[in-house]
């Protein structure tokens, strides 16, 4: 069964330095999404992608964050300047149409991102 | 306002017994949908079903069934005959049209004691 995948599994890096996550969408699947758990607490919506460009972003994503398709499978999400709130469980997700009926978003494993 | 709440942070249930996650929405929009993910202490989101606002009826896959009441803005998540691998983190979240995010509830923590 197709899955959508994620590396690195878990991530440190120090305060105020790039990061980029890195996803694989499922093969046909057309959007694209990225999404936060900081731990214990609710999953919070980033960002959508679609056709080369953000469809929605929520007030997270702020210019510190920019995702980027850079060829014709890998989905990147980059943090500039890492801050230690940014700590969290980052899931990309994917789904095959952005229509509202029956268009579930397979989540990936996720990336652990820690801050020191 | 919360629009997805989830007011029961932790459950238990006995072993091979049914179980209901409550799960009550917010929106103006009539047009929307509602899911449910589980997630397991390994930390991936699984999803397990999908209610559409104009569906008819009740959602249902294998052991999962959405109990919607629409008018009442509940979607609560019934889980029958209950396995210890029911053991889980349980979102409610919603999507409503035009929009591409999914917004969460905070999460109902179920434990199936055998």
């Amino acid at each position: 069964e197709p899955e959508v995948t994620q590396t690195p599994s878990h991530q440190v890096t120090q305060m105020g330095q790039e990061v980029i996550l890195r996803c694989v969408p499922i093969s046909n699947h057309l959007y694209f999404y990225w999404y936060r758990q900081i731990l214990g607490q609710k999953v919070e919506f980033l960002v959508s992608f679609y056709n080369n460009e953000i469809s929605e972003k929520s007030e997270i994503f702020d210019d510190q964050f920019s995702v980027e398709r850079p060829d014709g499978s890998n989905f990147t999400l980059k943090i500039r300047s890492t801050k230690l709130e940014d700590s969290a469980m980052y899931f990309c997700a994917s789904s095959v149409s952005g229509a509202l009926s029956y268009n579930e978003q397979f989540f990936g494993p996720g990336t652990r991102l820690t801050v020191l | 306002a919360q629009k997805i709440t989830q007011t029961q942070p932790g459950m238990f249930v006995q072993e091979k017994e049914a179980v209901t996650l409550d799960c009550t929405y917010d929106t103006s929009d009539p047009s929307y949908g509602l899911f449910w993910y589980k997630q397991p202490s390994s930390g991936e989101m699984i999803f397990l079903i999908y209610q559409g606002s104009y569906d008819q009826q009740n959602a249902t896959e294998g052991r999962y069934s959405l109990n919607f009441q629409k008018a009442r803005k509940s979607a609560n998540l019934v889980i029958s005959a209950s396995q210890l691998g029911d053991s889980a983190m349980y979102f409610c979240a919603m999507r409503e049209q035009g929009r591409r995010a999914l917004t969460f509830g905070s999460g109902t923590r179920l434990q199936v004691q055998p």
